[in-house]
């Protein structure tokens, strides 16, 4: 059984450009969510799908982001015209069930620097 | 909305010694609350959670915490600190009618030989 998997594991890149990373989530599991966390700070919610559908964006979710769940398999996050402040490591995980109760599994991260 | 804060961002114990972590939770509708710990350069695992079965909540390793409804409280304690104990450790809160998680801001524990 492979865990939740994300793509690339860094990623740097000039102010201004675009990058994308990817989430492939267990394959059983349902809900997808992404999440931001600088250093010295937790995770930061930003979005989750429940199957292919997002049903909940933060407002820290500007519109330079979106993400994209299309066959409600693996994710995308792209972040568009990228700024310092969006230096972080964004986090993936998944998780399963009808209820809220279950365990998130999370990958192991992609780190951006934005130069 | 719900919020969680964890007091004490970092926090050093001998090894062999009991360490306590500190979480306080805010939400308008029954909580579920978890903690999960982090290692350098992974990604988070589930330590234990609290789901309105027994307020003593034992998890992994021997770590185990207790729901407090009076004093909003989620602490996580464990007897007998390791050195592999090192770690981030975050506390988290989803409430009964939604599906988002919610992370404290961690707590960074160090284990001294």
């Amino acid at each position: 059984d492979t865990g939740v998997s994300q793509d690339p594991r860094h990623k740097i890149t000039k102010r201004g450009q675009n990058v994308t990373f990817r989430c492939d989530p267990i394959s059983e599991h349902n809900r997808l969510y992404w999440y931001r966390q600088t250093l010295g700070q937790g995770p930061e919610f930003l979005t989750y799908f429940q199957n292919e559908a997002q049903l909940e964006k933060s407002r820290l979710l500007s519109d330079r982001f979106s993400a994209e769940r299309p066959k409600g398999s693996f994710s995308t996050l792209e972040i568009q015209r990228t700024e310092q402040g969006d230096s972080a490591m964004y986090l993936c995980a998944s998780t399963t069930g009808e209820t809220n109760t279950g365990e998130l599994f999370f990958g192991e991260g992609s780190r951006l620097t934005v130069l | 909305a719900q919020s969680v804060t964890q007091l004490g961002s970092h926090v050093s114990v001998s090894e062999g010694a009991l360490f306590l972590l500190r979480c306080n939770y805010s939400s308008s509708v029954p909580p579920y609350l978890f903690w999960y710990v982090q290692y350098p350069n992974q990604g988070l695992q589930l330590l234990l959670k609290y789901t309105s079965a027994a307020t003593l909540v034992k998890g992994i390793n021997g770590f185990e915490a207790e729901f407090k409804k009076s004093e909003t409280s989620f602490h996580l304690t464990k007897p007998s600190a390791h050195m592999s104990d090192a770690a981030e450790y975050f506390c988290a809160v989803t409430h009964t009618g939604g599906f988002k998680t919610i992370f404290g801001a961690g707590t960074r524990l160090f284990v001294k030989a």
